[in-house]
């Protein structure tokens, strides 16, 4: 069984371009997350979808951070305009539901270099 | 708010060393704690979990026990491989058996020479 597709695996930009990245989460798993994980640091949810639902967007920064899931089941997860700031890895993540005996998978992620 | 603090690394050990990373945390409720494993190249994966007081988890020969007196849940190894050389991750969930928002520690590099 395929794990969670991550895409691009690697994006260098400039700043105050655009960019997004893109999840195909496992097959069947009706939740899904975005995380942001700095250098040296642990990963931070972004957004949580229920389907297609964003019901936790809490964290996200929504001056220049956007997120989809159309038909739920692929996310794009989109920066417009990139800050320097904003280099990262952006990690998706898959599970069936979201009590503790589901377990997240996590993909390889998306390395951000924002020059 | 819920925090998680972890030994910080690098650590460096021989083959058939024992290991333990220290993971303490800060939270309200009775929050479930997870250790995570990320190989080099990879996404991170789910090595252990404990959803209570004194429960113990356990895989690949990686244990930790959930110690609500301590707030702690350290990673114990008693020979490690250098197929084990990763960043482990020590996370806990919100409150409530959900696991949907992890809170995790910063990650310990281990390294481990043949």
């Amino acid at each position: 069984e395929a794990g969670v597709v991550q895409s691009p695996r690697y994006k260098i930009i400039e700043k105050k371009q655009p960019v997004a990245f893109w999840c195909n989460p496992i097959s069947g798993h009706n939740t899904l997350y975005w995380y942001l994980q700095n250098l040296g640091q642990g990963p931070e949810l972004l957004i949580r979808y229920e389907n297609e639902e964003a019901v936790d967007d809490s964290q996200l920064p929504k001056d220049r951070f956007s997120a989809e899931r159309l038909k739920g089941v692929d996310s794009t997860l989109k920066i417009q305009p990139a800050e320097l700031g904003d280099s990262a890895v952006y990690l998706c993540a898959s599970s069936l539901g979201v009590s503790s005996y589901n377990e997240q998978f996590f993909g390889p992620g998306t390395r951000l270099t924002v020059l | 708010g819920n925090s998680v603090t972890q030994m910080e690394g690098p650590v460096t050990l021989s083959e058939e060393a024992f290991l333990t990373i220290n993971c303490t945390y800060t939270a309200t409720g009775y929050p479930s704690l997870f250790w995570y494993v990320q190989y080099p190249g990879e996404g991170l994966q789910l090595l252990l979990k404990a959803t209570k007081a004194d429960d113990k988890g356990s895989n690949k020969g990686f244990e930790a026990t959930y110690r609500k007196e301590t707030t702690s849940f350290h990673l114990e190894k008693g020979s490690v491989q250098v197929s084990d050389s990763a960043v482990y991750f020590c996370a806990l969930s919100d409150s409530g058996g959900s696991n949907y928002k992890l809170t995790f520690g910063k990650g310990t590099l281990l390294t481990v020479n043949p």
